[in-house]
C-alpha cells in the first residue's frame, strides 16, 4: 500500500463546475496536510494546508480533512481552463523532520 | 522576487560527469529541503537542513550525492559520476520552522532544476 494515494486521472469537469480531488494516507500518526498544484514542465505551488479535522476555505479551494478516515480532499468551486494541472497531495507524518510524502498527483482537465 | 531561486533551470550532462546545483531559500527560512521528482511521479525526499545542519538523508541518496549548505543560507547538490538513472527535477523547499509549530510549516518551492544525463 502506498503511504499517499491519490486516483491519477485525468478528472475532467467543464468550465464553472466543481472539480473535486481525492487523497488517502496510510499512516494514521501523520499531522499536517497540503495540496500543491503543478503545470506541466513546472515546480509544485502550495495553494492549501489543513492540520485539524473538518473544512478550509480559501477563495475558491476547501480543503477537508477525516483523520478517523485517513482522507483529504481538495474541492475546487467554479473551475476555470487555468486550474488545469496536476494536484499533489502531501502528508507530513513526522513533526521533527517536517518531510513532505507526496502522491502522485491527479491531472485535473476544466473542459471550456 | 523573495521566493526560492535554483540554479542552473537545465543541466545536460554526460554519464559520468560531475553536477552541482544551487538553491537560494526564501530569506528567513532556517530549514531547507531536497528533493527529486521523475516523470508521472510525486516529489521523492532526499535530504534536509535546519540552518547549517544537514539532519537527514533519504536511502536514495547514494554515496555519490552530496550536499551543503556551509552558513546557512544557499544549499549546494553535487552528483558525482552521474548515471542516466540520476536524470530527474531536482526541487528545493524552504520552510521557516518554529519549535512547537513544527507540524505546521509549509514549504515553498523553488522553479527546480531539470537533469538529463545522456
Amino acid at each position: 500500500q502506498k503511504e499517499v494515494e491519490q486516483n491519477s486521472g485525468p478528472l475532467s469537469v467543464p468550465e464553472g463546475a466543481i472539480a473535486s480531488l481525492n487523497c488517502t494516507y496510510s499512516d494514521r500518526g501523520s499531522q499536517s496536510f497540503f495540496w500543491y498544484r503543478q503545470y506541466s514542465g513546472k515546480s509544485p505551488e502550495l495553494i492549501m494546508s489543513i492540520y485539524s479535522n473538518g473544512d478550509k476555505e480559501d477563495g475558491r479551494f476547501t480543503a477537508q480533512l477525516n483523520k478517523a478516515s485517513q482522507y483529504v480532499s481538495l474541492l475546487i468551486r467554479d473551475s476555470q481552463p487555468s486550474d488545469s494541472a496536476t494536484y499533489l497531495c502531501a502528508v507530513n507524518r513526522d513533526g521533527a523532520t517536517n518531510k513532505l510524502i507526496f502522491g502522485t498527483g491527479t491531472l485535473l482537465a476544466v473542459q471550456p | 522576487d523573495t521566493g526560492v531561486s535554483q540554479d542552473p533551470r537545465h543541466k545536460i550532462t554526460k554519464r559520468g560527469q560531475n553536477v552541482t546545483f544551487r538553491c537560494d531559500p526564501i530569506s528567513e527560512h532556517n530549514r531547507l529541503y531536497w528533493y527529486r521528482q521523475t516523470l508521472g511521479q510525486g516529489p521523492e525526499f532526499l535530504t534536509y537542513f535546519q540552518n547549517e545542519a544537514q539532519l537527514e538523508k533519504s536511502r536514495l541518496l547514494s554515496d555519490r550525492f552530496s550536499a551543503e549548505r556551509p552558513k546557512g543560507s544557499f544549499s549546494t547538490l553535487e552528483i558525482q559520476r552521474t548515471e542516466q538513472g540520476d536524470s530527474a527535477m531536482y526541487l528545493c523547499a524552504s520552510s521557516d520552522w518554529t519549535s512547537g509549530l513544527s507540524s505546521y510549516n509549509e514549504q515553498f518551492f523553488g522553479p527546480g532544476t531539470r537533469l538529463t544525463v545522456l
